[in-house]
C-alpha cells in the first residue's frame, strides 16, 4: 500500500505571494490532517479534515486554508505569504478523525519564504 | 502554548545502552503517542498509550503513563546508531478535538 505522498516536496517563494500544498492520504483513509514545523515552534496542528469537512482547526490566522475532495486528497493553502511561514508542513492520514487512532505521516513539503 | 514538554531537549548515547526520555503534559487526554522523526522527514508512529493503561511494550521499546502526573516515558533498549532521530510525544485531548506533540528530544546513538 502506498504511503502518504505530499507535493511539491520543497518549494521557493516569496512575500506577500500564495502557495497550494497537495497531500494524498492512504489509500482508504479518509481523515487527512496538516502540521507546520518549524525550530522556534516545533510541530503544531494546522486543521483536519474528514469527509470533505473541516473538524478541528488550530490557532492560525486565516492566511492558513484548507479543503479536502471527494478522493479524500486534500490541500492547504497560504496566501500573502510571511518569511515565518517558512517550515515544514506535514501531512498526516488516518482511517478516521483522529480519537484513538493512530496517524501516517507524509515527508512533508519544504517551504521557503524569501 | 499547550504543547507538551519533553526532557531531555538532546540526549546522546553509545551504542548498546538504553536511552530514557520523558514527557510531561498539560490537559487530560483520551491517549498519548511517541513518534519517531528523521532529519527533516515525516514522523513515523511508534507506539500508543491509552490513558487507562499505565505500560505498553513494541520490541525494544517500552512506553509508561502516569495520568495523575500528567507524564510519559519513553524507554529505547540496546539501542543501535539507526535509533538516532528526534522523538516526539503527542497527546489527543479527552475531548479528542486537538492534537499536540511536545517540544521533541533528539536522540544521537554513537556507533
Amino acid at each position: 500500500k502506498a504511503g502518504v505522498t505530499q507535493t511539491p516536496r520543497y518549494l521557493i517563494k516569496t512575500r506577500g505571494q500564495q502557495v497550494t500544498l497537495s497531500c494524498s492520504p492512504i489509500s482508504g483513509h479518509r481523515s487527512v490532517s496538516w502540521y507546520q514545523q518549524t525550530p522556534g515552534q516545533g510541530l503544531q496542528f494546522l486543521f483536519e479534515y474528514f469527509s470533505e469537512t473541516q473538524r478541528n482547526k488550530g490557532n492560525f490566522p486565516g492566511r492558513f486554508s484548507g479543503r479536502q475532495f471527494s478522493n479524500s486528497r486534500s490541500e492547504m493553502n497560504v496566501s500573502t505569504l510571511e518569511l515565518g511561514d517558512s517550515a515544514l508542513y506535514l501531512c498526516a492520514s488516518s482511517l478516521a478523525p483522529r480519537a484513538g487512532g493512530t496517524q501516517y505521516f507524509g515527508p512533508g513539503t519544504r517551504l521557503l519564504v524569501l | 502554548s499547550q504543547q507538551g514538554e519533553e526532557d531531555p531537549q538532546a540526549l546522546s548515547i553509545q551504542e548498546g545502552e538504553n536511552a530514557t526520555m520523558n514527557c510531561s503534559y498539560k490537559t487530560s487526554i483520551n491517549n498519548l503517542q511517541w513518534y519517531r522523526q528523521n532529519s527533516g522527514r515525516g514522523l513515523v508512529h511508534l507506539i500508543l498509550i491509552r490513558s487507562n493503561e499505565r505500560e505498553k511494550h513494541s520490541g525494544r521499546l517500552r512506553v509508561t503513563l502516569d495520568t495523575s502526573k500528567k507524564s510519559s516515558s519513553l524507554l529505547i533498549t540496546a539501542s543501535r546508531a539507526a535509533d538516532t532521530a528526534s522523538y516526539f510525544c503527542a497527546t489527543e485531548g479527552s475531548t479528542g478535538n486537538q492534537f499536540y506533540f511536545g517540544t521533541g528530544t533528539s536522540l544521537t546513538v554513537i556507533p
